[in-house]
């Protein structure tokens, strides 16, 4: 059981480049979440999606797009990469979106912007 | 709305020793409380929550967390620390997103190293 799986696991881009994340689940979750992980600033919320085709913001949305497809599939978008978007990007997926059943994550992306 | 404090930014224990990460809540309303832990250069992993009933909740691990009301506190523990167990370990509010939605708010975290 693979759970969720992020691709790639590394990857270093040039100002003003574009790229796609890809986040997968097999566990036929409705809910899923883009984070990013910054020295000191814990995770914050990226865009979340509640269902196949729809998709939200969160707490830190801009410069980023997202898009919902297949429910088992969840891609973060930079269309202009900047280097404050240098993180640890973190997916993640649940059952419910009522905050009582945990967020599964995958082992993360890191990008660097330079 | 819900919030939480980790007071300490770290931890250090020695190998063996009964382990504690402090978490204190502040809600309306009933709390749900989650902990993570995320292990170096890995994704986080759901430890345990505490939704309603007993108020000892036991996890993965060998971890367990009270949950104390009058104290407003939420505190992980382990009998016995293991070198292993040292990773960053985050304790887990859910806020209210809109829309019938709730969200899970991640802050900084506890570093806990576990000396041999």
């Amino acid at each position: 059981n693979a759970g969720v799986t992020q691709t790639p696991k590394f990857r270093v881009l040039k100002t003003g480049q574009s790229m796609t994340l890809l986040c997968a689940q097999d566990m036929n979750h409705e809910y899923m979440y883009w984070y990013r992980q910054d020295p000191g600033m814990g995770l914050r919320l990226i865009h979340y999606s509640v269902g196949e085709g729809t998709t939200a913001k969160g707490e830190v949305p801009d410069g980023y797009n997202v898009s919902r497809l297949k429910k088992q599939n969840f891609l973060l978008g930079l269309e202009s990469a900047a280097p404050s978007q240098t993180s640890v990007y973190f997916c993640a997926s649940s059952y419910s979106g009522q905050g009582n059943q945990p967020q599964h994550f995958g082992d993360g992306t890191r990008l660097s912007i330079l | 709305a819900q919030s939480v404090a980790q007071p300490e930014d770290q931890v250090n224990v020695a190998e063996g020793n009964p382990l504690t990460v402090k978490c204190t809540y502040s809600v309306s309303g009933n709390p749900y409380l989650f902990w993570y832990v995320q292990y170096p250069n890995r994704g986080l992993q759901f430890l345990l929550k505490y939704i309603t009933g007993d108020n000892l909740v036991k996890g993965s691990y060998g971890f367990e967390a009270e949950f104390n009301k009058s104290q407003t506190s939420f505190h992980l523990k382990k009998p016995s620390a293991l070198v292993s167990d040292s990773a960053l370990y985050f304790c887990v509010p859910r806020a209210y997103s809109g829309a019938g939605s709730y969200q899970l708010t991640f802050g900084k975290g506890t570093k806990l190293s576990v000396i041999p």
